[in-house]
């Protein structure tokens, strides 16, 4: 069965910091990849997403994540975060091969990002 | 407000009893997902429909639930004899269906929490 990995449970930053989170998948084919997002008390909704292309895509609000085939990752990062990106944070994979025709997004846990001002 | 409607928004019942959530998608979109999610988890795929018609149904679907969506626009869960493990947020999404069902954005409702005493 497949399995998405999210290392970091809950990370805390200073306003202006860093950030990246990590995310693997155990699925050994082609795969789509997502970024979601639930801020507090909202729905969940889409940071980015890869399919092909360039493994460096852009999302929302200053997101991008980097898909490493060789090592089954989908790191998110953003260069300086803000107060208003406190959130919880979901990786989610689709299996893409051939004949694939399922939408079923498989998702980590989660990863709750504390920003403080 | 035309995103994914839930109702109702919390619900608490007693083992036992018998629940329905309801999901309205966003209008003209014909794919319908359920999933859940429990505490520091991720959400887990329930269920799927491609207009009217039930295409998947996850393992975690026992017998005491049951999904329809009869005109291929609103949705129904109906989860039977609740048990304690039944505590979950219920998540529904939709899918425009235009392209393929791996790549399109599911845009997901407000969830339906419920607690079974």
């Amino acid at each position: 069965a497949q399995s998405v990995s999210q290392h970091n449970h809950h990370v805390i930053l200073s306003e202006a910091a860093s950030l990246e989170l990590g995310c693997n998948y155990s699925y050994g084919g082609t795969v789509n990849l997502f970024w979601y997002v639930q801020y507090p008390g909202q729905h969940l909704q889409l940071l980015l997403k890869y399919f092909s292309g360039d493994p460096l895509v852009k999302g929302i609000k200053g997101f991008e994540a980097e898909f490493i085939k060789s090592k089954f990752s989908f790191n998110l990062r953003k260069p300086s975060v803000q107060w208003s990106d406190t959130a919880e944070y979901f990786c989610a994979v689709i299996p893409a091969d051939r004949g694939s025709t399922l939408g079923r997004l498989y998702f980590g846990r989660g990863t709750q990002l504390t920003v403080w001002p | 407000d035309t995103g994914v409607s839930q109702d109702p928004r919390h619900k608490i019942t007693k083992r036992g009893q018998n629940v329905t959530f309801r999901c309205d998608p966003i209008s003209e979109h014909n794919r319908l997902y359920w999933y859940r999610q429990t505490l520091g988890q991720g959400p887990e795929f329930l269920t799927y429909f491609q207009n009217e018609a039930q295409l998947e149904k996850s393992r975690l679907l026992s017998d005491r639930f049951s999904a329809e969506r009869p005109k291929g626009s609103f949705s129904t869960l109906e989860i039977q004899r609740t048990e304690q493990g039944d505590s979950a947020m219920y998540l529904c999404a939709s899918q425009e269906g235009v392209a393929g069902a791996l790549q399109e954005t599911q845009y997901f409702g407000p969830g339906t929490r419920l607690l079974v005493l």
